[in-house]
């Protein structure tokens, strides 16, 4: 079975500043994906970065990168020049590369970007 | 583009009564899963369906179920409510192509009184 873990419940940092989100997750498959979400108050999960296990580029999507360390099974998420707008809960998720759609959650990180 | 769409938003039952959620998928979507959301247990796959089969299934006793329909729309069960079972309940869609990402709908917000 997979397990992600997320050891940051809270975070908090003043607008403009970088902070980089934890998460390291336990598989014995080779071939699976990872992936940070972000769900604001509005409710509706919204996917930020994604990562292919076998590609060791880490993924980066302008303002958010990510830090892939496969031999560690560890898959941090680093947010450069955050905005008030970034505020909101950030979950960790692993998919299987077997066809099945089905995401494996960490318990969250929750972010406030202060003004 | 319309993206997924849940009804309904929220939704107040009592307990050993039953509800039905819907979930509409993005168009051209043929998988739809759907994930329970408490504070205490956090997001838990409950089940995905694909082509109208499921193809999944979290480890929810049997009063949850659910179902596609051709159209690709799904429904989710929950017979015999207990407290336990209020939660914000969410669906995502995706086109089951490798890699491709889960696209999640605004949930409906469960509560069993």
């Amino acid at each position: 079975a997979q397990t992600v873990t997320q050891s940051q419940p809270e975070m908090s940092v003043q607008e403009a500043e970088t902070v980089t989100l934890s998460c390291t997750y336990d598989t014995s498959e080779n071939n699976y994906y990872l992936f940070w979400y972000k769900q604001p108050p509005s409710r509706q999960m919204i996917l930020v970065i994604r990562q292919e296990a076998y590609k060791q580029q880490n993924a980066t999507e302008n303002r958010f990168s990510v830090n892939f360390q496969k031999a560690a099974k560890s898959f941090s998420l680093k947010i450069s020049d955050s905005q008030l707008g970034d505020t909101a809960m950030y979950f960790c998720a692993f998919m299987v590369d077997r066809g099945a759609q089905k995401l494996v959650f960490g318990q969250g990180t929750r972010l406030t970007i202060n003004p | 583009k319309a993206g997924v769409t849940q009804t309904p938003r929220y939704l107040i039952k009592t307990r050993g009564q039953q509800v039905t959620l819907s979930c509409s998928p993005i168009s051209g979507h043929r998988s739809v899963s759907w994930y329970q959301q408490t504070p205490g247990q956090g997001l838990q796959f409950l089940f995905e369906y694909f082509s109208e089969t499921q193809r999944n299934k979290g480890n929810f006793p049997g009063r949850f179920s659910g179902r596609q329909f051709s159209n690709s729309r799904s429904e989710m069960n929950v017979s015999t409510l207990e407290l336990g079972d209020s939660a914000l309940y969410l669906c995502a869609s995706s086109s089951a192509v490798a890699n491709s990402p889960l696209h999640f709908g605004n949930g409906t917000r469960l509560t069993v009184t």
